[in-house]
């Protein structure tokens, strides 16, 4: 069965700190990945897309970047955290071709930067 | 207007009763539509997604959906204490939107 796992699950940053979480799903091959924010009490919005290994699509402007390195590995990034990136971060997952609303999540990594 | 509209809540109704959770949504070509729920600090899952106008039953929920009117909705029969959590609605056109979420309290 297909497992996806996202790390660190919390994290407590200062200001202008860099940041790494990483995403990985097994049991499936060449997926289409998401990272997805969460502010407090809002819904989801999305941040980066991947269809494929080096393929990323931005849908927010900001001091956030996503990497594919590897088929089943998104990585989000930033090299200086600011107070308003603090929120729940999602990594999901969908088999390719299928319908792209039925996203598969991480655990999340919950970001609070000082 | 906010691509996808849903009441914050909290809903608050009485176990055993139907909880009754709204969304509406903007854009006119939307194709599919998703519920996902979320409990307090956990990531969301897929209950359910409609395609269709009219009703499609899964067990305890029904999703119902107008596209005419441009309005989805969740029912949820026999409402039980563990389904309290906050209920997300998306909308998918050519990607997926998600609503702010409803927050429903089952109270026993």
């Amino acid at each position: 069965s297909q497992t996806i796992h996202q790390w660190p699950a919390t994290l407590v940053q200062p200001v202008g700190s860099p940041l790494s979480l990483e995403c990985t799903v097994e049991g499936t091959s060449n997926p289409n990945l998401y990272w997805y924010r969460q502010a407090a009490g809002r819904g989801l919005q999305l941040l980066f897309y991947s269809v494929g290994i080096g393929q990323i699509s931005s849908e927010v402007p900001q001091n956030l970047s996503a990497s594919r390195p590897q088929d089943r590995q998104f990585i989000l990034s930033s090299k200086k955290l600011l107070l308003s990136d603090s929120g729940f971060y999602l990594c999901a997952w969908t088999v390719k071709g299928a319908n792209t609303g039925e996203l598969f999540f991480g655990e999340g990594s919950r970001l609070t930067v000082l | 207007q906010k691509e996808v509209e849903q009441n914050s809540g909290p809903l608050s109704v009485p176990e055993g009763a139907i909880a009754s959770l709204n969304c509406t949504y903007s854009d006119r070509g939307s194709q599919s539509f998703f519920w996902y729920r979320q409990y307090s600090g956990k990531s969301p899952e897929l209950i359910m997604f409609i395609y269709s106008n009219g009703d499609k039953e899964d067990g305890r929920f029904t999703a119902q959906l107008n596209k005419a009117s441009q309005y989805v909705s969740l029912l949820i029969r026999d409402s039980q204490p563990s389904d309290s959590a906050t209920y997300l609605c998306a909308v998918n056109n050519y990607k997926l939107i998600f609503g702010s979420g409803t927050r429903l309290l089952v109270r026993p």
